[in-house]
């Protein structure tokens, strides 16, 4: 059974400070990592997808993904408020040849707080 | 409106009472899956689905039926439900691609509970 590990929560970060999210996975051919935001009774929502090593920018977010330690980040610049909700890290399952098997694999997700 | 829909959003049943959930996106998406969330156990995969007529199992399977006849839409079928399928379930759909794929976007969601 594929894994992927999302570090502890809850975390709680004031306004304006960086949140860092971070997410390991088992899975060594994995290609494809996602991001989701997921407010409290609400529906997952993509924030960022990210395919290649390094880092991955969109406007206060930035992905990073280093494929041979198989972890895969989030940071969220100037924090705020509305940024308060569950993120989750998806991988999907490895492929070769550029086929693709459409089984994806999310963490438990970590709660995160950005306090005035 | 670009979306992903379900129905319905809320259902209380009781064991053994056949039920559909029927999910349906209006964005010409290959892609369809189906997931349960659960507290401390996250989102895990019921089903999944790459065209029509094509289907593999998720994570967790057991107890569920799915069917894609047509594109636009990926019913959930529970045949006889139990009470640990008390659960908020998802369908998700995404344009999916041989090299960037799944970019999964979420319906509302259906809260079932089974009495």
């Amino acid at each position: 059974q594929k894994e992927v590990e999302q570090n502890s929560g809850p975390l709680s970060v004031p306004e304006g400070a960086i949140a860092s999210l971070n997410c390991t996975y088992s899975d060594r051919v994995s290609q494809s990592f996602f991001w989701y935001r997921q407010y409290s009774g609400k529906s997952p929502e993509l924030i960022m997808s990210i395919y290649s090593n390094g880092d991955k920018e969109d406007g206060r977010f930035t992905a990073q993904l280093n494929k041979a330690s198989q972890y895969v980040s989030l940071l969220i610049r100037d924090s705020q408020p509305s940024d308060s909700a569950t993120y989750l890290c998806a991988s999907e399952e490895g492929h070769a040849g550029g086929t693709s098997y459409g089984k994806l694999t999310f963490g438990q997700g970590t709660i995160l707080t950005v306090h005035p | 409106e670009a979306q992903v829909t379900q129905n319905p959003r809320y259902l209380i049943t009781v064991t053994g009472k056949k039920l559909t959930v029927t999910c349906s996106q209006n964005m010409n998406h290959e892609y369809m899956s189906w997931y349960r969330q659960d507290p401390g156990l996250g989102l895990r995969q019921i089903y999944y689905s790459m065209n029509v007529e094509v289907t593999d199992k998720g994570d967790v399977p057991e107890g569920y039926k799915v069917s894609r006849k047509e594109k636009r839409n990926f019913p959930l079928i529970l045949e006889s439900p139990s009470p640990n399928q008390t659960s908020l379930y998802f369908c998700a759909s995404s344009l999916s691609t041989d090299t960037y794929s799944y970019e999964q976007y979420f319906g509302p969601g259906t809260r079932l509970t089974v009495t």
